[in-house]
């Protein structure tokens, strides 16, 4: 039972570039969401999914993009990556409300 | 506004002392759920409890106690007798029924337990 799975765990980027983020879960969640973790500021809601083909604004959406074709899968694109992106990233799904979520590994990403 | 506290940035105690996390939360929610995660240096995010706002009993697991408190919008962790594996960040989130499908966390509390 692998829970939810985030590849790549590293990568380095150049300013500019863009790359995709990807998240799979085999829990069959409907709820899905993606989270940036900065020193001294906990985690951030980037964008979240209740369920395929919905998806949402967090708290700090600004240069991410998300879908959700499918239960499984949640990827999140960096449309033009910039240092202020430098970060770790977690993906989470969870069954419902008021459910304990299940967390990626993380992928730490620099940008350059 | 959906909002957590953690005014504690960083904890140091020496192993067998007990220590406590506070966490404050605020919401317009009269359902909603609390939880607690710890990171340890490793990285991950570990589940370690989960409130709702209708069961103020406080709870104890092994040297892990919680204390949730509505009047004072608080949900308190404690570890008793701590040990130098407990040294981790800890966080604590909010999830509200009604409003929003958002969870959202504290800064975290970096608790580093010396032997």
């Amino acid at each position: 039972n692998a829970g939810v799975t985030q590849t790549p765990k590293f990568q380095v980027l150049k300013t500019g570039q863009s790359m995709t983020l990807q998240c799979a879960q085999d829990m069959n969640h409907e709820y899905m969401s993606w989270y940036r973790q900065d020193p001294g500021m906990g985690l951030r809601l980037i964008h979240y999914s209740v369920g395929a083909g919905i998806t949402d604004q967090g708290e700090v959406p600004n240069g991410y993009n998300v879908s959700r074709s499918t239960t499984e899968d949640f990827p999140l694109r960096l449309l033009s990556a910039a240092p202020s992106q430098t970060s770790v990233y977690f993906c989470a799904s969870f069954r419902d409300r008021g459910q304990p979520q299940h967390f990626g590994d993380g992928t730490r990403l620099s940008i350059l | 506004a959906q909002k957590v506290t953690q005014a504690q940035t960083e904890i140091s105690v020496v192993e067998k002392e007990d220590v406590t996390l506070d966490c404050v939360y605020e919401t317009r929610d009269t359902t909603y759920y609390l939880f607690w995660y710890k990171q340890p240096p490793s990285g991950e995010l570990v589940f370690l409890i989960r409130r709702n706002s209708f069961d103020e009993q406080n709870e104890i697991s092994g040297r892990y106690s919680w204390n949730f408190q509505k009047s004072t919008s608080s949900f308190n962790f404690t570890i008793t007798a701590s040990q130098v594996v407990d040294s981790a960040v800890y966080f604590c989130a909010l999830s509200e029924a009604q409003y929003t499908d958002k969870l959202i966390f504290g800064t975290g509390t970096r608790l580093q337990v010396f032997p």
